[in-house]
């Protein structure tokens, strides 16, 4: 069965720090990933997807960035958080063939910015 | 207009009766729909997916499809205390790539 991993589970950084977050899935090969951010009390916002290592494609302009080193490693990174990157960030998978197209998220990652 | 589009509620239903979530999509081309369900504080869990007009159940859910209307909905049978948490209904658009978009959400809280 398929399993995804995020760390860490929750993270505390001052405003100006650099920001990294990293999704593992074990269990498939060539899966979707996507990086969701969700602001408290709000809906998911999509930042980050990729079909394949060393693709991504980037939904909105911000200060982060998004890599996948290898097949089912995507990585969150940013060079200065701002108060307003708080948020819940969750990672999820998709396969890449069939028809279904659902996804599988991780269990995220806590983010608060001081 | 907003691609998927759920009241948020809180929709307020007591114990043992139905819930019914409704969720309205604007891409008349969406291939597949999807219901999440996300308690406080965790993340979402697929709870079902349906591609074809009609009814499909599994267990006390069953999503029902509409594609004339642009409509799906999630029916909730039998409802517990532990169904309370926010429901998110998402699409895979015709032209969406591997994306699924995401309606933001309807609160259901079970009053025992």
């Amino acid at each position: 069965s398929q399993t995804i991993h995020q760390w860490p589970a929750t993270l505390v950084q001052p405003v100006g720090s650099p920001l990294s977050l990293e999704c593992t899935v074990e269990g498939t090969s060539n899966p979707n990933l996507y990086w969701y951010r969700q602001a408290a009390g709000r809906g998911l916002q999509l930042l980050f997807y990729s079909v394949g290592i060393g693709q991504i494609s980037s939904e909105v302009p911000q200060n982060l960035s998004a890599s996948r080193p290898q097949d089912r490693q995507f990585i969150l990174s940013s060079k200065k958080l701002l108060l307003s990157d708080s948020g819940f960030y969750l990672c999820a998978w998709s396969p890449w063939q069939g028809s279904s197209y659902e996804q599988y998220f991780g269990p995220g990652t806590r983010l608060t910015v001081t | 207009q907003k691609e998927v589009e759920q009241n948020s509620g809180p929709l307020s239903v007591p114990e043992g009766a139905i819930a019914s979530l409704n969720c309205t999509y604007s891409d008349r081309g969406s291939q597949s729909f999807f219901w999440y369900r996300q308690y406080s504080g965790k993340s979402p869990e697929l709870i079902m997916f349906i591609y074809s007009n009609g009814d499909k159940e599994d267990g006390r859910f069953t999503a029902q499809l509409n594609k004339a209307s642009q409509y799906v909905s999630l029916l909730i049978r039998d409802s517990q205390p532990s169904d309370s948490a926010t429901y998110l209904c998402a699409v895979k658009g015709y032209s969406s790539a591997s994306k699924i978009i995401f309606g933001s959400g309807t609160r259901l809280s079970i009053r025992p």
